[in-house]
This record gives structure tokens, C-alpha cells and sequence, in this order.
């Protein structure tokens, strides 16, 4: 089955500084990859996606980038703000979406002030 | 639309009782989905249907687990017996099942504790 990893697993920027979040997976099958942010004692919330089609997906502060050769996609968030801080999980599904997804083990983002 | 409804949001419980979490995915979603949370293991997905009709429960811990969905408005989640190791939060999401809009929703979740 598909395998995500995901680092670093804590990840502390400054206020206004840019935050990467890198995840690679192992079945090249798969052709949907989401990005969730969850908040402390909250649900986890899409904030973005990318497809199999697409390198590069861009949305105001956030983008995600696929290297489907490499089979790693990575999480960009620029000008990092204090409502940024949460725990961000990376994942992957070969049905785009119709399956269950398979997580990261997901990264602590800090932003110090 | 009140999004996924999951409940009780709380249960504690001890060891050997049975336990029966409930859902409601998002009206029009033809995909549910069953995670569980913890530290040590963090998100995994245990069972999902398409059209009420289970797919994949590979990631069903053990036969203590099952899940049912009788109607495409309604899924259920029991484990009996109940172990101290089920402790976790238990998610429910829906989504559109592969169409173009893939997002699936999660639930407030339900955290679990057995004593």
C-alpha cells in the first residue's frame, strides 16, 4: 500500500518568514495529493490540493509543488502569520479522492512573533 | 449544510463495554470514511464506503472493529470489546467520491477514552 513521509515533524519561523513542509510517497499510482491543517482539539481542514496534471498549484499566501518523478510534494506558505501555527498534514490517494486518503504523520508549525 | 455530524463528541468508557460512535456525512456525499487519531500512529484511515457499500476496511484493527452504513444518510462505528489501547479520536468524513471536487470533510470528531 501507499506510504507517506512526511518532515519535519516540528517546525518553528519566524513571524513574516516562509515556512516548506516536504512529504514523499511511494506508490507511483497515486494522483491526488491534499494538504489539511488542523488546529488544537479541532478537525482537520483541506487548505489545498494538487493533482497529478499540475506541479505547481498556487492559492494568495499558500502553494503546493509535485514532482511526480521524484514522488515528493512539498507546502509553501509565505509571509507567515500567528494564525498560521497548527499542525499540517500531508496525503496521498490513487483514486483522486474517491478513496480513503493516507496521511503524514504531520508537521508542529510554530510561528514565533 | 451543518457539515459531517459526529457523535457523542466524548466517551469514556471501560474496558470491555462496547462502544458505538455515529455519523452523518454532508447530504449528497456518496463516500464516508472512518479515521483514527493518535499520537503514536496519527491520522489512519480504518474502513470507507462508496454508495453505503464498504470497500476497503483493510485498515480495521482487529474483528473487534465494524462498521456499518444502512442508509446513505447514517454510519456507525463499534468496537466491542473495548480496550484501553482504542483510546483515540475517531474522525468521520464524506465526500463526492472522485468526482471533480475531491475534498472530503471531516467531522468534529470523537474522542474515545477507555479505562
Amino acid at each position: 500500500g501507499e506510504n507517506v513521509e512526511q518532515h519535519p515533524s516540528t517546525l518553528s519561523v519566524q513571524e513574516g518568514d516562509s515556512a516548506v513542509i516536504k512529504c514523499t510517497y511511494s506508490d507511483s499510482a497515486s494522483n491526488y495529493f491534499p494538504w489539511y491543517k488542523q488546529e488544537l482539539g479541532k478537525r482537520p481542514q483541506l487548505i489545498i490540493d494538487i493533482r497529478s496534471n499540475v506541479g505547481e498549484k498556487k492559492d494568495q499566501r499558500i502553494a503546493v509543488t509535485l514532482n511526480k518523478t521524484a514522488k515528493h510534494f512539498s507546502l509553501h506558505i509565505t509571509e507567515t502569520q500567528p494564525e498560521d501555527s497548527a499542525v499540517y498534514f500531508c496525503a496521498a490517494d490513487t483514486e483522486g479522492g474517491a478513496d480513503g486518503l493516507t496521511f503524514g504523520k504531520g508537521t508542529h508549525l510554530i510561528i514565533q512573533p | 449544510d451543518a457539515g459531517v455530524i459526529q457523535s457523542p463528541r466524548h466517551e469514556v468508557t471501560e474496558m470491555g463495554q462496547e462502544v458505538t460512535l455515529r455519523c452523518k456525512p454532508i447530504s449528497g456525499h456518496n463516500s464516508l470514511f472512518w479515521y483514527r487519531q493518535t499520537m503514536m500512529r496519527g491520522l489512519e484511515l480504518l474502513i470507507y464506503f462508496n454508495n453505503n457499500v464498504p470497500i476497503d476496511d483493510s485498515g480495521m484493527p482487529e474483528d473487534r472493529f465494524s462498521a456499518k452504513m444502512p442508509n446513505a444518510s447514517f454510519s456507525t462505528l463499534k468496537i466491542q470489546p473495548s480496550e484501553p489501547r482504542d483510546s483515540a479520536v475517531y474522525f468521520c468524513a464524506s465526500g463526492s467520491g472522485g468526482g471533480p471536487n475531491n475534498e472530503q470533510f471531516f467531522g468534529p470528531g470523537t474522542r474515545l477514552t477507555v479505562l
